[in-house]
C-alpha cells in the first residue's frame, strides 16, 4: 500500500495570512507514461462530505477559489492556501489515485489564528 | 448534475452484515469509465477507501476487507451495493459513495454519508 503521511496534523493561521500544508508518499505517484501525478487533496467541514480540491496534483476543480493551489511531483506534495479566509477552516486531506488500494492522509485541521 | 445518496441501517450488531445501497443520478454505470466508490470515515478520524466498481463490472476492494465486502451494481436502478460482513463496534463510521471516472483520476462527487453504529 501506499502510505500518505501530511503534516502538520493541525495548523493555525491569522486571516489574510498563508497556510501551507504538505503531503508526502511513500512511493512516487507520478505515472511516467501520463507524466501526471495521481494526487488528490480534499476539504471537508464539519458534518459534510470531503470537497475535491485539486487533482492531477496541481489542477483546481471547477469553481474552486483560485486562492487555492496545489503543488510537488513524485513523493512531495503541497497545498497552499494563498490568503485565508474565515470559510477556509476545515480538514484537508491528500489521496493519491495512481493504484488500489487508495490511500488518504491522516488529515489537517486548519483553524483560524 | 451528479448526485448520489446513500442508504441503510443506521445501526447493526456485532457479527450482523450490513448492506449499504447507493442511489446516483447525473451519469450512468453503464457509459465507458464511469465508477462508483465507497469510503468509510470513523468518528473524528481519517478517510479510508473500501471498494470500487466500473461500468464493465471490474471491481477492487481494499486487501485489509476484501474477504468482507462485496460490491455489486443495477445499471437499471442507478445504484451500487455494498455488503459487509461480520460488523464489529471498529466498523463503526459514517460511509460515504462516490463517483470516479475511469480516466480522470479522484472521486469528484460524494454524497452525504451515512452513520452507521455497530452495538448490541
Amino acid at each position: 500500500d501506499i502510505v500518505m503521511t501530511q503534516s502538520p496534523d493541525s495548523l493555525a493561521v491569522s486571516l489574510g495570512e498563508r497556510a501551507t500544508i504538505n503531503c508526502k508518499s511513500s512511493q512516487s505517484v507520478l505515472y511516467s507514461s501520463s507524466n501526471e501525478n495521481y494526487l488528490a487533496w480534499y476539504q471537508q467541514k464539519p458534518g459534510q462530505p470531503p470537497k475535491l480540491l485539486i487533482y492531477w496534483a496541481s489542477t483546481r476543480e471547477s469553481g474552486v477559489p483560485d486562492r487555492f493551489s496545489g503543488s510537488g511531483s513524485g513523493t512531495d506534495f503541497t497545498l497552499t492556501i494563498s490568503s485565508l479566509q474565515a470559510e477556509d477552516v476545515a480538514v484537508y486531506y491528500c489521496q493519491q489515485y495512481y493504484g488500489t488500494p487508495y490511500t488518504f492522509g491522516q488529515g489537517t485541521k486548519l483553524e483560524i489564528k | 448534475q451528479i448526485t448520489l445518496k446513500e442508504s441503510g441501517p443506521t445501526l447493526v450488531k456485532p457479527t450482523q452484515t450490513l448492506t449499504l445501497t447507493c442511489t446516483f443520478s447525473g451519469f450512468s454505470l453503464s457509459a465507458s469509465a464511469e465508477g462508483v466508490g465507497w469510503i468509510r470515515q470513523p468518528p473524528g478520524k481519517a478517510l479510508e477507501w473500501l471498494a470500487l466498481i466500473y461500468w464493465d463490472d471490474d471491481k477492487r476492494y481494499s486487501p485489509s476487507l476484501k474477504s468482507r465486502l462485496t460490491i455489486t451494481k443495477d445499471t437499471s436502478k442507478n445504484q451500487v451495493v455494498l455488503i459487509m460482513t461480520n460488523m464489529y463496534p471498529v466498523d463503526t463510521a459514517t460511509y460515504y459513495c462516490a463517483h470516479r471516472t475511469y480516466t480522470s483520476g479522484p472521486f469528484d462527487y460524494w454524497g452525504q454519508g451515512t452513520l452507521v453504529t455497530v452495538s448490541s
